[in-house]
């Protein structure tokens, strides 16, 4: 069974500075990797998607990178602000339908 | 603009009460999905429709049903039977068929449930 980890399960940074967040699973065999962000109370919104035979995608200030054989994704965001307080979240998909997600990283950024 | 509407937005009910959350996207979007969020724990799939009239067993769809007449609705029951209720609950949706599995998902902004 897939299983997802994102540690730590909080980070607080000053605003600014580059967050690195982290994401590993278990299995290898996954057809694409998914990154989302969650507001307090409010559903997902998908930031990046990354398919299994790339190795990062990039939107803005946010840079996504994929090492499918270790079973390991970043979610790098450049110069945080404190806009981007909110919970992130990885999924990975295997070949049907059903996403594995990990329970997610919280980030607080301090003005 | 298209996007997934729940409603409604908080449900209080009492224990042994049956109750039905409402899920509608006018995405055009063939797939739809149903997810439980419970706090320091990843959202676990209840139940998934790829097509209208059609749906599959997630991984904790005992105490759930679903119905899927419709292309842009998919509404869940919370039945007596979950022993659990209380919680989170997102509905989603995508693309659908083969083009489907590189096309990001689109949530609703969720239902927060309270069973007493």
């Amino acid at each position: 069974k897939q299983e997802v980890t994102q540690i730590p399960a909080a980070l607080s940074v000053p605003e600014g500075e580059n967050l690195v967040l982290n994401c590993s699973f278990t299995d290898s065999a996954i057809y694409n990797l998914q990154w989302f962000r969650q507001d307090p109370g409010k559903g997902l919104t998908s930031l990046l998607l990354i398919q299994s035979s790339q190795r990062e995608q990039t939107s803005g200030r946010l840079n996504a990178s994929l090492d499918k054989s270790s079973g390991r994704s970043t979610l790098y965001i450049a110069a945080s602000q404190p806009g981007d307080s909110a919970t992130y979240l990885c999924a990975v998909r295997p070949n049907d339908y059903k996403l594995s997600f990990g329970a997610g990283t919280t980030v607080t950024v301090r003005a | 603009d298209g996007g997934i509407t729940q409603s409604p937005k908080y449900l209080f009910r009492k224990e042994g009460q049956n109750v039905t959350l409402s899920c509608e996207q006018n995405l055009n979007h063939d797939a739809m999905y149903w997810y439980r969020q419970d706090p320091g724990q990843g959202l676990r799939l209840i139940y998934y429709s790829q097509i209208v009239n059609d749906f599959q067993k997630g991984d904790i769809a005992e105490g759930y049903s679903v119905s899927r007449e419709k292309k842009e609705s998919f509404p869940l029951t919370v039945t007596s039977a979950q022993k659990n209720p209380t919680a989170f609950y997102l509905c989603a949706s995508s693309i659908g068929q083969e083009l489907e599995r590189n096309s990001p998902l689109h949530f609703g902004n969720g239902t927060r449930l309270t069973v007493t």
